[in-house]
């Protein structure tokens, strides 16, 4: 079955410290998004990536940083985490040639403070 | 460039009454798929729906849509909402990248 594993899934870190979202697919699949989501709102892309060692930013990309060092793993990187970004963070992965179909990671709960 | 609009940010409706949230897209792509997913309080996003034939329902966990692409639209509906129906949903387009809609908000009263 398609997996997406997220780590960590929850995370407290401090305001101007350095944050590492990790994501890892075994779906063999060429794209890989990350998107975050507010409290009673939709997802939001931040960056996605569809081939290793090339990312591309999403509709909300400033504050985030993404690498791609694999097909595999997908990074979020905040350099200097504001109390902004306080959010749950959803990795994704699809393949347009199998149709499409997003599968979801769980989910990391951030919380900065 | 591609898009995905759903008007309604939130729908709010009594149990056993008729759901319809709409969804209309763009784009220059012939074999388009589109898919309504559910995201529960808590959970990640799941796939309800999915479909790239013009004119042919799709169906699934009672809800249906059917795409039109004459009017680039595929709106999901059900007969009779329940309560555990009220979640966030999200139309989405896939070509060679996939879009997400803004989501609407389904809360169902009793």
């Amino acid at each position: 079955e398609a997996a997406v594993t997220q780590s960590p899934r929850s995370k407290v870190a401090v305001t101007g410290g350095k944050v590492t979202l990790s994501c890892h697919q075994t779906n063999n699949h060429d794209y890989m998004y990350w998107y975050r989501q507010d409290t009673g709102h939709g997802l939001r892309l931040i960056h996605y990536s569809y081939v290793a060692d090339s990312t591309e930013k999403g509709d909300i990309p400033d504050g985030y940083k993404a690498s791609r060092p694999s097909q595999e793993n997908f990074s979020l990187i905040l350099e200097l985490a504001s109390l902004s970004q306080t959010a749950v963070y959803f990795c994704a992965s699809s393949d347009p040639g199998q149709g499409g179909e997003v599968f979801f990671g769980k989910g990391t709960r951030l919380t900065v403070v | 460039g591609d898009s995905v609009t759903q008007k309604e940010g939130l729908v709010t409706l009594t149990e056993g009454l008729p759901v319809m949230l709409n969804c209309t897209y763009q784009t220059i792509y012939s074999n388009a798929f589109l898919f309504w997913y559910v995201h529960y309080l808590n959970e990640s996003p799941r796939l309800l729906l999915k479909s790239s034939t013009d004119n042919k329902r799709t169906e699934h966990q009672g809800f249906h849509a059917t795409l039109h692409k004459s009017s680039s639209s595929f709106h999901l509906q059900k007969s009779s909402a329940q309560l555990s129906d009220s979640a966030l949903y999200y139309c989405a387009l896939s070509t060679y990248k996939v879009i997400f809609g803004k989501g609407t908000h389904l809360h169902v009263l009793p």
